[in-house]
């Protein structure tokens, strides 16, 4: 099974919304609507943001929202704001077991 | 809040069996799916399996031949055994807890293993 397909890097500048892809296969991502994704800042543990495609646990602020596309999930991030500077991973179910993304390097301009 | 602490060796001898302990602070073991989840340097998140309180086990297919898991509800504890090391697996490893076995809610802090002679 290969990683889940995420872009490298993306930017924006404060107050600005970045949207983040994570592309799976018609065996997970597209078949489930058990995906997740992660915030992990250097050297920290990685926090749960979104679950589920698009549920935010307590605490998660409302800025960030989880949406999905046939084969394709994407975390939105509005409002930028220099904290959300960090590592995304998106991660989803997959017929027994769970698969994460690359990551996403998220700069905040 | 719940909280998780790795403990284990951080240096493991190359074919050598890696193993982790993740004590649960306040003796919600038999509510989450407990799983393991490592970070090799540098590299992205890989999720090796899980361990349910009633002893139900899954793991990554591309790891199952070398993994076990276990948990102590008596300890509130789980455990990893990851066998047949190579320095391939050298990471930082996660426990981590959740409702359900494809999200995880809550993370230890980490614990990195190194696999060298």
């Amino acid at each position: 099974q290969s990683a889940l397909t995420q872009p490298r890097s993306v930017s924006g500048s404060p107050g600005q919304s970045v949207t983040i892809s994570c592309t799976g296969t018609s065996s997970d991502v597209g078949v489930y609507n058990y995906v997740s994704w992660y915030q992990q800042h250097p050297g920290k543990a990685p926090k749960l943001m979104i679950y589920d495609v698009n549920k935010r646990p307590s605490g998660v602020p409302d800025r960030f929202s989880g949406s999905k596309s046939r084969n394709t999930a994407s975390l939105t991030i509005s409002g930028l704001q220099p904290e959300d500077e960090a590592d995304y991973y998106c991660c989803s179910y997959a017929d027994n077991y769970v698969i994460f993304g690359g990551g996403t390097n998220l700069t905040v301009l | 809040q719940v909280q998780l602490q790795e403990s284990g060796p951080g240096l493991v001898k190359p074919s050598e069996t890696l193993s982790l302990t993740c004590t649960v602070s306040d003796g919600s073991i038999s509510s989450y799916y407990w799983s393991w989840i490592r970070q090799p340097p540098g590299k992205g998140l890989e999720w090796i399996g899980y361990v349910y309180y009633s002893g139900s086990t899954n793991y990554n297919p591309s790891l199952k031949s070398r993994v076990t898991t276990s948990i102590d509800t008596s300890r509130n504890q789980f455990s990893l055994k990851l066998s047949s090391v190579t320095a391939t697996d050298t990471a930082v490893y996660y426990c981590a807890g959740g409702d359900y076995a494809e999200y995880f809610q809550h993370w230890g802090q980490g614990s990195l293993v190194t696999v060298s002679s």
